[in-house]
């Protein structure tokens, strides 16, 4: 089955930085790649997605990579705020149709 | 509009006992989703039905089965609780199974004395 590491599971940085998280996936069969954002006492939430006939795609402050040959995506967050502070999680959807979530990264953004 | 609602959100239980959540959506998907995430924030999907047909079971035990009356109901019944059921439970929908955003519910957080 689908396997997927995310990196680091803690990031903190102060506000107006950059943020990036990494993750790799082994199923080469996997095609979709959503990441969402966990605020505290809340349900996940998608933020932004990819598909693998995309290599980037970008909304505002965030953008997402994607190297379907290395197997692995990145989510960039540019100019961080403190209301970016929460848990993101990558995942990856292919031929199972089970979504493989990453283990979440806490971003803590310092004002 | 709540796209995704669940009841209760919090549940306090005591070990032996059997409790059930209840899961809505309004959004006219057809798959729904059960997700347990523990203390660690790790997300792990137990069940998925699509147009009330089940159609992922991961490994979860026998004492927890899932219940869909019609396509936008999703409840989730636990017997005899034991300690490690103590976690926050999510429902989610999508459109269909698959490469589609899920919508995630605001969670059930579930303690087991």
């Amino acid at each position: 089955g689908e396997n997927v590491e995310q990196h680091p599971s803690t990031l903190s940085v102060q506000e107006g930085d950059s943020a990036v998280i990494k993750c790799t996936y082994s199923d080469s069969a996997s095609n979709y790649f959503p990441w969402y954002k966990q605020e505290l006492g809340k349900g996940p939430q998608l933020i932004i997605d990819i598909r693998s006939n995309v290599g980037e795609k970008k909304d505002q402050r965030i953008a997402v990579t994607l190297n379907k040959t290395a197997k692995h995506f990145s989510l960039h967050i540019t100019e961080t705020q403190p209301e970016d502070s929460a848990v993101y999680f990558c995942a990856a959807t292919g031929g199972s149709y089970i979504p493989t979530f990453g283990r979440g990264t806490s971003l803590i953004v310092h004002p | 509009d709540t796209a995704v609602s669940q009841t209760p959100k919090y549940l306090v239980t005591q070990m032996g006992n059997d409790k059930s959540i209840k899961c809505e959506q309004n959004l006219g998907h057809d798959t729904m989703y059960w997700y347990k995430q523990d203390s660690k924030k790790f997300l792990k999907i137990m069940f998925s039905y699509n147009n009330k047909e089940l159609i992922i079971n991961e490994t979860v035990p026998n004492r927890f089965s899932p219940k869909s009356p019609d396509k936008a109901h999703l409840n989730l019944h636990i017997n005899s609780l034991e300690l490690g059921d103590s976690a926050v439970y999510f429902c989610a929908s999508s459109q269909v199974a698959g490469e589609h955003e899920q919508y995630f519910g605001p969670g059930t957080r579930l303690t087991v004395t």
